[in-house]
């Protein structure tokens, strides 16, 4: 199970971050992945960290303003968010790799609003 | 990286089969057997339907099934029910571009 936190709402140029605690499995076993959908949009791959947190990989449209970390400690999982932008509006979902390329738990889902 | 293309709807009638597309590039469908498909209903997260471009997940039913020709993946949902009634998406692995998905394609079932 994934259970997600934080986002909201904050004015373009400003900061977020949303959390999202793991039960249920072994948590620093799996590639952790962040996937964001836009209103009325397919869902979009943001970034993805590997089991200790030694690699972590980003989509081009969020590189250089997103980090993606994880406590495995606290079973937890990051998205830290800089430079926000209005077309990164969207419904933020964390996401377990447990099957190979592919997304087969998916947290609640958080939603995350840049407006002026 | 450009979305994965798709139908953006798809019907049919309970009982009968529906087979939904989706089109990519030797970059990431036709170049990787990492194909997934998911099912979303409204104001839910995606699910899990199919990965490695034909696996179903424990607690999927058969009724769901994958595969892929070249850079085109397709998923068919046999026995429509109710139920059935989504979005679906696929996705796919793009190497150094990481993850590319579908626009969705919108399943009624009539």
């Amino acid at each position: 199970q994934l259970v997600q936190s934080g986002g909201g709402s904050v004015q373009p140029g400003g900061s977020l971050r949303v959390s999202c605690a793991a039960s249920g499995f072994i948590f620093g076993r799996h590639w952790m992945k962040w996937v964001r959908q836009a209103p009325g949009k397919g869902p979009e791959w943001v970034s993805e960290v590997d089991g200790d947190g030694s690699t972590t990989n980003y989509a081009d449209s969020v590189k250089g303003r997103f980090t993606v970390s994880r406590d495995n400690a606290k079973n937890t999982l990051f998205l830290q968010m800089h430079s926000l932008r209005a077309e990164d509006t969207a419904v933020y979902y964390c996401t377990r790799s447990g099957s190979p390329f592919a997304f087969d738990v998916w947290g609640q889902g958080t939603v995350v609003t840049v407006s002026s | 990286q450009s979305a994965l293309t798709q139908p953006p709807s798809a019907s049919g009638s309970p009982g009968q089969s529906v087979t939904i597309s989706c089109t990519g590039t030797s970059s990431d469908v036709g170049g990787y057997a990492s194909v997934s498909w998911y099912q979303q209903h409204p104001g839910k997260a995606p699910k899990l339907l199919i990965y490695a471009i034909s696996e179903r997940p424990s607690g999927v039913p058969d009724r769901f099934s994958g595969s892929r020709s070249g850079n085109t993946a397709s998923l068919t949902v046999s026995g429509l029910q109710a139920e059935d009634e989504a979005d679906y998406y696929c996705c796919s692995y793009a190497g150094s571009n990481g993850y590319v998905f579908g626009i969705g394609t919108k399943l009624t079932v009539l």
